[in-house]
C-alpha cells in the first residue's frame, strides 16, 4: 500500500515568510509525528498527534511553529516568520496506534531552505 | 531523559567485511530500541527493533542487533557488507512506558563501503 507522503519535497523561501508543509499518513494510522533533521541538531521530535487527543507539542522549538491534523488524517506543519536556522529536512511519520513498541513509518521529508 | 550515543560518525568497511555499528543508551529501565537506515534523499526505513523477548533481533537486508542490558547496548551487525549498504544509520530509543511517544535518535553513523 501507499506509504507516508509529504509535500512539497523541496521548499525555498525568504526569511520572514510563512511556510506550510503537508503530511499524508498511511491510511488507518492514528498516530502522526513530525521530526526535524538538521546538520547541527540531528533528528529532533517536534510534535505528536494521537487520535482525537490533544497533541504533544513539547518538541516545538518556538511559538512560530504550529501544526494541525484535520479529520484525523492529513497534517500541516506551519512555520511563521521563517528564520535561516529553520532550514532543515522536516520528516513526518505515522504508526497504527502510538504505542511504544510500534514501528513508525517515515515519509521522504520536505527539504526547507530559508534564504 | 533517555539519550542515545552512536560511537563513530563515520565507519568505513570493505565489501564483504563485517559491519559493526555501535549504539549505547542511557536508561534505568530498558527502553524499546530501533535501528533505522536512511539512503540519500530518502526517509528513514526500519531495519529492526527490540521490544521484548529474544535479545538477538534479525532485521532486513541481513542485519541483526543484540540487546545487552548489562552493557546498555544495541549494536548493529552484518556479517558481510555489500556496496548497497552504504547509507546513514540511526539508532533510536523510546520509553518502555505509557509516557513519551517520540523516538529519541542518536546522531547517526555514515557507513561507507569500499570495493
Amino acid at each position: 500500500g501507499a506509504g507516508v507522503s509529504q509535500s512539497p519535497s523541496n521548499k525555498v523561501t525568504e526569511k520572514g515568510k510563512d511556510v506550510e508543509l503537508r503530511c499524508d499518513p498511511i491510511s488507518g494510522h492514528t498516530a502522526l509525528y513530525w521530526y526535524r533533521q538538521s546538520l547541527g541538531q540531528g533528528l529532533e521530535f517536534l510534535i505528536y498527534f494521537q487520535g482525537n487527543s490533544a497533541p504533544d507539542k513539547s518538541g516545538l522549538p518556538s511559538d512560530r511553529f504550529s501544526a494541525e491534523r484535520t479529520g484525523g488524517s492529513v497534517s500541516t506543519l506551519t512555520i511563521q516568520r521563517t528564520q535561516q536556522e529553520d532550514s532543515a529536512v522536516y520528516l513526518c511519520a505515522s504508526s497504527w496506534a502510538g504505542t511504544g513498541e510500534e514501528t513508525q513509518y517515515f515519509g521522504p521529508g520536505t527539504r526547507l531552505l530559508v534564504l | 531523559a533517555q539519550s542515545v550515543t552512536q560511537l563513530g560518525s563515520h565507519v568505513s568497511v570493505s565489501e564483504g567485511a563485517l559491519v559493526l555499528l555501535r549504539c549505547n543508551y542511557s536508561s534505568s529501565v530498558p527502553p524499546y530500541l530501533f535501528w533505522y537506515v536512511q539512503y540519500p534523499n530518502q526517509g528513514l526505513q526500519l531495519l529492526l527493533k527490540y521490544t521484548t523477548g529474544a535479545t538477538l533481533v534479525k532485521g532486513i537486508n541481513g542485519f541483526e542487533a543484540e540487546f545487552k542490558k548489562s552493557e546498555t547496548s544495541f549494536h548493529l551487525t552484518k556479517p558481510s557488507a555489500h556496496m548497497s549498504d552504504a547509507a546513514e544509520y540511526f539508532c533510536a530509543v523510546r520509553p518502555n512506558s505509557n509516557s513519551g511517544y517520540a523516538l529519541n535518535f542518536g546522531k547517526g553513523t555514515s557507513l561507507l563501503v569500499t570495493p
